[in-house]
């Protein structure tokens, strides 16, 4: 039974517009979330993370937002930028410490259009 | 620049081979993961280690082992490769340290066995 999925296997969107990707799981004991981005290629890299304590965090384009009673969250990227384009991969954490036994979902594939 | 290392980044080889996929790390980190994804799914743990002579299986059962006998590097090997191990292999290392210690992931190793 897969606890993460990400619904949405593509997402497109244009250049400058809100990309927004979803995220649910079904673990109650998951209390740290984090987002990845993968190039092809290459092994994913950390984009931005939060605690079950929050229910929004942002570092520049990137907010992640956690709705704790629906078991949901979602990535905002505003403004999209082709350099965007990548897949997006949800993690969720059973402790605080994020290094611990991350649970993936399947990840979600962003196009930004130009 | 990475501080994660993988080797070799492409594989194709026989079945019944014997191969090591070799991973290392430079940041001291105690932790250390192997993920195994096929495309377009989940990242699934098959091994990790919480430090030097400590290896443990992940929730994807996995005929591969894999040693920590130094810090830095924990090599994986198959004893007997076969076209089901066909996949994508990411090592990934994380610090101590609650809350913020995302995984940091090497660019991966894409098997193929024939």
């Amino acid at each position: 039974d897969q606890q993460v999925k990400q619904n949405s296997p593509s997402l497109s969107v244009q250049e400058g517009r809100i990309s927004i990707l979803n995220c649910d799981y079904t673990n109650s004991m998951f209390d740290y979330f984090l987002w990845y981005k993968k190039y092809p290629a290459e092994g994913p890299t950390f984009l931005i993370s939060i605690s079950s304590i929050k229910d929004k965090n942002e570092d520049g384009r990137f907010t992640v937002f956690l709705n704790k009673s629906a078991k949901h969250l979602s990535l905002h990227i505003v403004p999209s930028q082709p350099g965007d384009s990548a897949v997006y991969f949800c993690a969720a954490s059973g402790d605080g410490n994020a290094g611990n036994m991350l649970t993936f979902g399947g990840g979600t594939r962003l196009m930004v259009k130009p | 620049e990475a501080d994660i290392y993988q080797t070799p980044r492409y594989l194709v080889i026989g079945t019944g081979k014997k191969i090591t996929l070799e991973c290392s790390q430079t940041m001291g980190h105690d932790k250390m993961y192997w993920y195994q994804q096929d495309p377009g799914m989940e990242l699934h743990l098959i091994h990790y280690s919480y430090g030097v002579n400590s290896t443990e299986k992940g929730d994807l059962s996995s005929e591969s082992t894999v040693s920590r006998i130094r810090t830095e590097h924990f090599p994986l090997t198959l004893e007997s490769a076969r076209p089901s191990h066909t996949s994508q292999y990411l090592c990934a290392s994380s610090g101590q340290g609650a809350g913020n210690s995302p995984l940091h992931f090497g660019n991966g190793t894409r098997l193929t066995v024939t």
